[in-house]
């Protein structure tokens, strides 16, 4: 059973625009959510991440919205440039179990492509 | 600074051979982990090591073997290969594993094929 789910495997976004990559999860018991970028042949890197006590998290053009009664996690790339042109994995963790390194589940990522 | 190193980058393999994943960090960071993504799959964890001395297993550690040689090396062992284990292996460490402040650091994987 799929706990972290990306429903869109790719997504193709113009240079300049906003990029919105949805996530949605399944467990309540998740309180810290993260989104790490992969780029091909490279490790993933940490982008940003939202603890269930807010709502928004920003940094710079990264911005995490967080609904948890919806259970629903979203980033936002303003604007995208094509650079960001990577997938990106959304990750969620419950509890004490780890800013949850031991307990992060990942969902499958999604394929941004800014197109020019 | 080089992060987290892994070695090889690429591996075949045939069905029943046995290899060593090597994996080091210079970060001094405390917890190590191994993860496998297959295609169209999440990254999922195999064992992972809270600290020097331990590892415990992780979603899917059947077929695998680890070892926590040193604070900064965790190897992983396939001791008989099978074509199930092809994937990309990445290795991934942090300074606190219970602090949402130290996400993963990951290294750049070992692509791995079993024939």
């Amino acid at each position: 059973d799929q706990q972290v789910k990306q429903n869109s495997p790719s997504l193709s976004v113009q240079e300049g625009r906003i990029s919105i990559l949805n996530c949605d999860y399944t467990n309540s018991m998740f309180d810290y959510f993260l989104w790490y970028k992969k780029y091909p042949a490279e490790g993933p890197t940490f982008l940003i991440s939202i603890s269930s006590i807010k709502d928004k998290n920003e940094d710079g053009r990264f911005t995490v919205f967080l609904n948890k009664s919806a259970k629903h996690l979203s980033l936002h790339i303003v604007p995208s440039q094509p650079g960001d042109s990577a997938v990106y994995f959304c990750a969620a963790s419950a509890g004490y179990s780890g800013g949850g390194a031991d307990g992060l589940t990942f969902g499958k990522g999604t394929h941004l492509i800014i197109q020019p | 600074n080089a992060g987290v190193t892994q070695t090889p980058k690429f591996q075949v393999l045939k069905t029943g051979q046995s290899m060593t994943l090597q994996c080091a960090q210079d970060m001094n960071h405390n917890s190590m982990y191994w993860y496998r993504q297959d295609p169209g799959m999440g990254l999922r964890l195999i064992y992972y090591s809270a600290s020097e001395g331990t590892t415990d297993k992780g979603e899917v550690p059947n077929g695998y073997n680890v070892s926590r040689l040193n604070k900064r090396e965790f190897s992983l062992r396939l001791e008989s290969a099978a074509p199930s284990q092809t994937s990309v292996y990445f290795c991934a460490s942090t300074a606190n594993r219970f602090s949402y402040n130290s996400p993963l650091h990951f290294g750049n994987g070992t692509r791995l094929t079993v024939t």
